[in-house]
């Protein structure tokens, strides 16, 4: 059993270059979600899907788009890399409220750096 | 606009120590607050959760307490061991709207042997 999966693990990325972080969960979970972590400031939520075809901003959604077109991958794209995207990313994914079991599953996270 | 606050930043203890960590939120809707614990190099892994119908939960060596009133709660780490030394987050949600979590700014714990 897999969980969540993301690649890649590291990347380093020119400004102004375009990535596509990748997410993919084998727990057929509805529920996914794209996190930011940054030294001292724990995780932020930049976008979230509560099912395929569905998603919506987070807290800090700026230079970042998603698509769920299936239940099981959650991309995260960077357009227009710029400096202040240098982070450490997890995905996570759930299952839907009111689950026998809801807890948060998250991925071991990519490392982004963006020279 | 910070709606977790976690403190301390880091702590230090020694093996058999009771390390505390204390959390405070500002939305009285959230309803789920979850601990989650992060290895180097790893994602945040859930250790325990508490709703706010109950002022205390435990798992093992791990314990939260958890003031309604006062918007605060707390994880207990009892007879704390090197294995343990991690950076575990507070967070909060609303627990209909899925796990939009939101997090403290960590606690770095190390045990000293």
């Amino acid at each position: 059993n897999a969980g969540v999966t993301q690649t890649p693990k590291f990347r380093i990325l020119k400004i102004g270059q375009s990535m596509t972080l990748q997410c993919t969960q084998d727990m057929n979970h509805n529920y996914m979600y794209w996190y930011r972590q940054d030294p001292g400031m724990g995780l932020k939520l930049i976008y979230y899907s509560v099912g395929a075809g569905i998603t919506d901003k987070g807290e800090v959604p700026n230079g970042y788009n998603v698509s769920r077109s299936t239940t099981e991958d959650f991309p995260l794209r960077l357009e227009l890399a710029a400096p202040s995207q240098t982070s450490v990313y997890f995905c996570a994914s759930s299952s839907a409220p009111g689950s026998l079991n809801t807890e948060a599953f998250f991925g071991q996270g990519t490392r982004l750096t963006v020279v | 606009q910070q709606q977790v606050k976690q403190s301390p930043q880091s702590l230090i203890v020694q093996k058999g120590g009771i390390p505390i960590i204390n959390c405070a939120y500002e939305n009285t809707a959230f309803d789920y607050f979850p601990w989650y614990q992060q290895f180097p190099g790893k994602g945040p892994a859930l250790l325990i959760a508490i709703r706010p119908d109950v002022s205390e939960k435990k798992e093992g060596r791990f314990t939260i307490s958890f003031n309604k009133s006062a918007k605060q709660f707390s994880l207990h780490i009892m007879d704390s061991q090197p294995g343990d030394s991690a950076t575990y987050f507070c967070a909060a949600s609303i627990e209909s709207s899925g796990d939009k979590l939101t997090f403290g700014t960590g606690t770095r714990l190390a045990v000293r042997p």
